[in-house]
């Protein structure tokens, strides 16, 4: 079965600094990977995909995530964090079980950026 | 940019009462989803809906959820009798297509539904 982990509830970084929010997953067969992103009183975001091609993808708001096949994450980052990147952070994997845009998301990390 | 709407924020309910959540996806999109989100747990699919009819459903929606696309721009999820455990934030999504290309989702900000 497809699966993601977020091994962090909460990642706390100061503005300025660069950030990391991990995720790991399981899948069987090339995984579809994206990051969604919730601010308060809002809906999920799409910030960026994985599918295929270069392992570093770019994303909004200065996002990035790499992929790494070997230790299978694909952990999101952003070289200089705003406060304004504080959010809810989701991983998720497309379930190739289906074929409907099935996702299966990640616990969510909590990032909080401080002044 | 676009955005799914969705209505109520919050509905509080009795237990073994219908309640039905609204949703208005973005107007060119052909896919539509539900999802939620228990306090401190994953967000779960629950279903998906396409040309009028579910395309694919978890273990979740089981026969006391239905959902329903009632005219060009509503597509709702109908609970019939609640349960505590429905308790949870639904957030209802929509896309454009489902290729690699276009298969990226847009999410109403939710509807927080507490059963009492």
């Amino acid at each position: 079965a497809q699966s993601v982990a977020q091994p962090e509830d909460q990642v706390n970084v100061a503005e300025g600094n660069p950030l990391t929010v991990k995720c790991t997953y399981s899948v069987s067969g090339n995984p579809y990977l994206f990051w969604y992103v919730q601010y308060p009183n809002r809906g999920l975001q799409f910030l960026l995909k994985y599918i295929t091609g270069d392992n570093l993808v770019k994303g909004s708001y200065g996002f990035e995530a790499e992929f790494n096949k070997s230790q299978t994450s694909f952990h999101l980052k952003k070289p200089s964090a705003l406060v304004s990147d504080s959010a809810l952070y989701f991983c998720a994997v497309r379930d190739h079980s289906g074929g409907y845009n099935k996702l299966i998301f990640g616990a969510g990390t909590r990032l909080a950026v401080h002044p | 940019e676009p955005e799914v709407t969705q209505t109520p924020s919050h509905q509080v309910t009795q237990m073994g009462q219908e309640v039905i959540l609204r949703c208005v996806p973005i107007s060119n999109h052909l896919y539509f989803y539900w999802y939620r989100q228990i306090l401190g747990q994953k967000v779960e699919f629950l279903v998906s809906f396409y040309n009028n009819e579910i395309s694919e459903k978890s273990e979740i929606f089981d026969d006391q959820f239905s959902v329903e696309r009632p005219d060009g721009s509503n597509f709702t999820l109908k609970i019939r009798s609640t349960k505590l455990e429905d308790s949870a934030m639904y957030f209802c999504a929509s896309s454009e297509g489902i290729s690699t290309t276009n298969e990226k989702l847009f999410f109403g900000s939710g509807t927080q539904l507490s059963v009492l």
